[in-house]
């Protein structure tokens, strides 16, 4: 079964607005998630790692400001869209490793982000 | 950082023919390399993976192969079947652990012709 849960699914929001996506790890806690970016067509890339009880880490190119992430607890790490544009409008997903020492990744069900 | 160049973008086989994806690496220190397959709007789903200390490993009719002095890995299906028809990303992380994101392919568009 699932191990890892995203909402929304789906979100629709206009242009200015700010938008939270939650993943939550079902099974265990989990100190480190991730956070994927997919544009349609496109591969998934890497934005950042979020670490439980620190800041996350971004990629480079990821701006900390726009794409805000929380991990306040063992089981959710949040991203925040800050001030969604039309060119934010991507499926997010998350994800989580399989337990310390495992290499396993496992993702959430994304979420499609459309911004009017 | 880690770049990975997958190969080919899109793959049309017949149904029962076997298929294969190519996928090459930059950076040495990578030694976990998965594969993924997705489904249009679904989450990407783990099929296998492999290790840097493994050359082959096989999983009913998936296998994977990796060659690390040339750096490359390549995922095999064989008597492919309809459902076989997705979308497939291989990956790389530069350290094990899990305490690292993955690097993607671009992906290959596999269409199962019946």
């Amino acid at each position: 079964g699932a191990v890892v849960s995203q909402h929304p699914s789906r979100v629709i929001c206009k242009s200015g607005t700010s938008v939270k996506i939650e993943c939550r790890s079902l099974d265990f806690q989990a100190t480190t998630m991730f956070w994927y970016r997919q544009f349609p067509k496109q591969s998934l890339m890497l934005m950042a790692t979020s670490n439980e009880g620190s800041k996350a880490t971004y990629e480079q190119g990821v701006e900390k400001d726009k794409f805000l992430i929380n991990h306040a607890s063992l089981t959710l790490s949040t991203l925040t869209v800050t001030s969604a544009h039309p060119e934010d409008s991507s499926f997010y997903i998350c994800s989580r490793g399989l337990g310390a020492g495992s290499d396993t990744q496992y993702f959430g069900p994304g979420t499609r982000l459309t911004v009017l | 950082g880690e770049n990975v160049e997958q190969h080919p973008s899109t793959l049309s086989v017949q149904e029962g023919d076997s298929a294969v994806i190519k996928c090459t690496y930059s950076d040495s220190a990578s030694n976990y390399f998965p594969w993924y397959k997705q489904e249009l709007g679904k989450r990407p789903q783990l099929i296998i993976d492999i290790r840097s200390n493994v050359g082959e490993k096989k999983d009913q009719r998936i296998a994977v192969t990796l060659n690390k002095t040339a750096k490359h890995f390549s995922l095999h299906i064989t008597e492919t079947q309809p459902e076989d028809s997705a979308v497939y990303f291989c990956a790389a992380r530069e350290s094990g652990g899990g305490a690292d994101g993955l690097t993607f392919g671009k992906g290959t568009h596999l269409i199962i012709q019946p």
